[in-house]
């Protein structure tokens, strides 16, 4: 089975700055997909960033930029610039790459920006 | 973002009363998702359905009863539910699994 954890249960960081979230991942498949969810107070889900495991480039989407290391299972969140809009709650997830399969998630990590 | 939808927001609920949660996606998706969110848990997958076919049970108790009728509706039927079901239940789409997945807002939902 797949394990997605987070060691960090909350975070803060000033705005402007930049911060990083990590996430560690157990898995024996070797096709998969990485996820980052961020989930506002509001609570509606988003999709941050996304990464396939047979890319080594890693994923950037504008501020949000992630640190892939395959054979350390590591999958970590930069986020540059950190703005007020950024607090929420961040989920690492991961799903294999065949195959009817859901999303195994971490327990998250609050960010809270502070002004 | 009104790509998947869920009602109602909140619900109240005894022990003893039978009520239901509505998830409708807008996206033209073919999977959809039941899970469980409860406070410092990671969250749990209940049910998967693709194209109208449950193709997943995570262990979920029969009080809780899934219902696809087409790819675009997702039905959550709830009864005799016990305190310890007090949770955040969010329903999610997707388009060819695997693939990434579109949350609805979520329904809170308070067993008494």
């Amino acid at each position: 089975a797949q394990t997605v954890t987070q060691s960090q249960p909350e975070m803060s960081v000033q705005e402007a700055e930049t911060v990083t979230l990590s996430c560690t991942y157990d898995t024996s498949e070797s096709n998969y997909y990485l996820f980052w969810y961020k989930q506002p107070p509001s609570r509606q889900m988003i999709l941050v960033i996304r990464q396939e495991a047979y890319k080594q480039q890693n994923a950037t989407e504008n501020r949000f930029s992630v640190n892939f290391q395959k054979a350390a299972k590591s999958f970590s969140l930069k986020i540059s610039d950190s703005q007020l809009g950024d607090t929420a709650m961040y989920f690492c997830a991961f799903m294999k790459g065949a195959g009817n399969t859901p999303l195994v998630f971490g327990k998250g990590t609050r960010l809270s920006v502070i002004a | 973002e009104t790509g998947v939808t869920q009602t109602p927001r909140h619900l109240v609920m005894g022990m003893t009363n039978k009520k239901s949660l509505k998830c409708e996606q807008h996206l033209g998706h073919n999977a959809m998702y039941w899970y469980k969110q409860s406070a410092k848990k990671p969250l749990e997958l209940m049910f998967v359905y693709n194209f109208k076919e449950q193709t997943e049970n995570n262990s979920v108790p029969s009080r809780f009863s899934p219902e696809c009728p087409n790819s675009s509706h997702l039905f959550l039927h709830l009864h005799t539910l016990q305190p310890e079901d007090s949770a955040l239940y969010l329903c999610a789409s997707s388009q060819d699994q695997p693939n990434e997945q579109f949350f609805g807002p979520g329904t809170r939902l308070t067993v008494l």
